[in-house]
């Protein structure tokens, strides 16, 4: 079955250290991958995706993933957080070979930038 | 939020009562979706609809009816067979029914809860 794992529910970084938000896959074929941020009480936002090409893939509010086929995984990084940076974050799937044009979400990671 | 419009944004439901949430996009998007998002939990897809008068239940259809009249428009009702109805309620919109790289945008989203 095709998943998508986010291991930590909530993430704790200090403000100007730099963030790691996990994902892991599991998916017939190759992926595409996406990131999207939730603010409370609003909907999701892109952040960013990987479709082919470079395995860096850079988004918006300086915010970056790296796609690593063999590890099946697409963490969402920044070098430097922001307090505004807290959030939800969600990574999402789906197959390239796949017919069915649903996306497969993680549960979601909470991000608390402490000042 | 983009140009997703999601209504009301909060939503009052007694028991019984059928109520429907309003998603009405100006993207020219071919495919809309409807998801469900508990707390603690990732988004939940109920229905999408790829195309104009055509429309494919997703994994928690149950309960809950869509149409698909209008390009721009695809409304939810929640219905009173829906048990659990209380949750945050979101639309999403994509471009090129055919590009499965393409990202979703999201509404606002609806709280409904029930009385």
């Amino acid at each position: 079955a095709q998943s998508v794992a986010q291991p930590e529910d909530q993430v704790n970084v200090a403000e100007g250290n730099p963030l790691t938000v996990k994902c892991t896959y599991s998916v017939s074929g190759n992926p595409y991958l996406f990131w999207y941020v939730q603010y409370p009480n609003r909907g999701l936002q892109f952040l960013l995706k990987y479709i082919t090409g470079d395995n860096l893939v850079k988004g918006s509010y300086g915010f970056e993933a790296e796609f690593n086929k063999s590890q099946t995984s697409f963490h969402l990084k920044k070098p430097s957080a922001l307090v505004s940076d807290s959030a939800l974050y969600f990574c999402a799937v789906r197959s390239r070979g796949d017919s069915n044009y649903q996306l497969i979400w993680g549960a979601g990671t909470k991000l608390i930038i402490k000042p | 939020d983009g140009g997703i419009t999601q209504s009301p944004k909060y939503l009052f439901r007694k028991e019984g009562q059928n109520v429907t949430l309003s998603c009405e996009q100006n993207l020219n998007h071919d495919a809309m979706y409807w998801y469900r998002q508990d707390p603690g939990q990732g988004l939940r897809l109920i229905y999408y609809s790829q195309i104009v008068n055509d429309f494919q239940k997703g994994d928690i259809a149950e309960g809950y009816s869509v149409s698909r009249e209008k390009k721009e428009s695809f409304p939810l009702t929640v219905t009173s067979a829906q048990k659990n109805p209380t949750a945050f309620y979101l639309c999403a919109s994509r471009e090129g029914r055919a590009l499965l790289n393409n990202e979703q945008f999201f509404g606002p989203g609806t709280r409904l809860t029930v009385l």
